[in-house]
């Protein structure tokens, strides 16, 4: 019953460093999500994809990107890492549109901190 | 457009007392809603959600909401707290459009013994 698995759990950065969020489910969900949770401030939604090779962007997009290769793996990329990007990321998936009262199911999340 | 408000970041309960945890939505056309639960250090979990059929939804652990329209409110309640309820709650609002999950800022329960 692995669900959604994410990796790594915590990680450290440097400003300006690149890294990449790994995550796969075995579901066989074509729905795929990353959402970003700050303090206070609810789950914001980075970037989504509806299958393998399709991808859009959510809410708050900016300095990072995705790929979809394959419906398992749902990649999350941090290019020139900033402070503001210090948050705690949840990757997810779906069977279909979450938005369509599909259930979503989540990743146990991976610490991010940028000094 | 759509949002969905939770009142109040902080609840605090005793064991044993009742559970209400408020969320109102607005939305252009006939929503879902969904209330999801976060334990600490851990992913979210669905507990409920209302898709138009009854609006009185039951969900797991003894929680349940009741989708009210003239007051756009979607509150979960539970009749008697336990210690394993202490967590993070959130309330979310889709429309029937297809519009994308928007998430509210979350409702910390804390129960105490």
């Amino acid at each position: 019953n692995a669900g959604v698995t994410q990796t790594p759990k915590f990680r450290i950065l440097k400003i300006g460093q690149s890294m990449t969020l790994q995550c796969t489910q075995d579901m066989n969900h074509n729905y795929m999500y990353w959402y970003r949770q700050d303090p206070g401030m609810g789950l914001k939604l980075i970037y989504y994809s509806v299958g393998a090779g399709i991808t859009d962007k959510g809410e708050v997009p900016n300095g990072y990107n995705v790929s979809r290769s394959t419906t398992e793996d749902f990649p999350l990329r941090l290019e020139l890492a900033a402070p503001s990007q210090t948050s705690v990321y949840f990757c997810a998936s779906s069977p279909g549109q979450g938005s369509f009262g599909n259930t979503i199911y989540f990743g146990e999340g991976s610490w991010l901190t940028v000094v | 457009a759509q949002s969905v408000t939770q009142l109040g970041s902080h609840v605090s309960v005793s064991e044993g007392a009742l559970v209400l945890l408020r969320c109102n939505y607005s939305s252009s056309v006939p929503p879902y809603l969904f209330w999801y639960v976060q334990y600490p250090n851990q992913g979210l979990q669905l507990l409920l959600k209302y898709t138009s059929a009854a609006t009185l939804v039951k969900g797991i652990n003894g929680f349940e909401a009741e989708f009210k329209k003239s007051e756009t409110s979607f509150h979960l309640t539970k009749p008697s707290a336990h210690m394993s309820d202490a967590a993070e709650y959130f309330c979310a609002v889709s429309g029937t459009s297809g519009s994308r999950l928007t998430f509210g800022e979350g409702t910390q329960l804390t129960v105490n013994p």
